[in-house]
């Protein structure tokens, strides 16, 4: 089973900030088999990123990923907020698919 | 409008069963693998089983392994997990979700329902 590690548990930072999300795997997730999922209070979760980079449909551009291996980053660049939410990693290499711990982005 | 929606859920003791329904609507049901994920109170995700269009090819956790069962009936856009054998640990909000495949391996869970949630417990 490919465990995935997320840091920070949680990011607090101003509107207009930028936030860096790590997600670290147990092993390879092969050809960056890897996702990011944002869940706001109360709410299911939504797909942000998929292929590690690849933006979900109708997902502002102030979202990206980047990473392959081992190592992933979801970056989220002038913070709304409306961007108060848990983030998810998420892989898909193989089975079990195991999600990432989130990450908590509180808006200051 | 593309849409799920969970019925199901409810407080049933250890040792019980419940079975989780997830009606699909606003989208062809048969064309997609489907999931399910649960939340526990206060924690995060976690992936419980996949079942591809046809239901010939099944994934689960190996803590629900021999006490899920994920199936499907395209003719009436619904997934279903039967959950036996109940125990305090799989109280959760459960989510079933619809996989996209984006090709060259890829895939996301797009589609999300509102969960029900299953409450183990005595």
């Amino acid at each position: 089973e490919i465990v995935l590690t997320q840091s920070p548990g949680t990011l607090s930072l101003s509107p207009g900030e930028g936030a860096t999300l790590s997600c670290r795997a147990s092993q390879s997730v092969g050809s960056s088999y890897l996702g990011w999922y944002q869940q706001k209070p109360g709410q299911a979760p939504r797909l942000l990123i998929y292929g590690a980079s690849r933006r979900a449909t109708g997902i502002p551009d102030r979202f990206s990923g980047s990473g392959s291996g081992t190592d992933f980053t979801l970056t989220i660049s002038r913070l709304e907020p409306e961007d108060l939410a848990v983030y998810y990693c998420q892989h898909y290499a193989n089975s079990p698919w195991t999600f990432g711990q989130g990450t908590k982005v509180e808006i200051k | 409008e593309v849409q799920l929606v969970e019925s199901g859920g409810g407080l049933v003791q250890p040792g019980g069963s419940l079975r989780l329904s997830c009606a699909a609507s606003g989208f062809t049901f048969s064309n997609y693998w489907m999931s399910w994920v649960r939340q526990a109170p206060g924690k995060g995700l976690e992936w419980v089983a996949n079942i591809n269009q046809d239901g010939s090819e099944i994934y689960y956790l190996d803590s629900v392994k021999g006490r899920f069962t994920i199936s499907r009936d395209n003719a009436k856009n619904s997934l279903f997990l039967q959950m036996n054998s109940l125990r305090a640990e799989d109280t959760a909000m459960y989510y079933c979700a619809r996989i996209w495949n984006y090709g060259a391996g890829h895939y996301g869970m797009d589609v999300w329902g509102q969960g029900t949630t299953v409450t183990v417990s005595s």
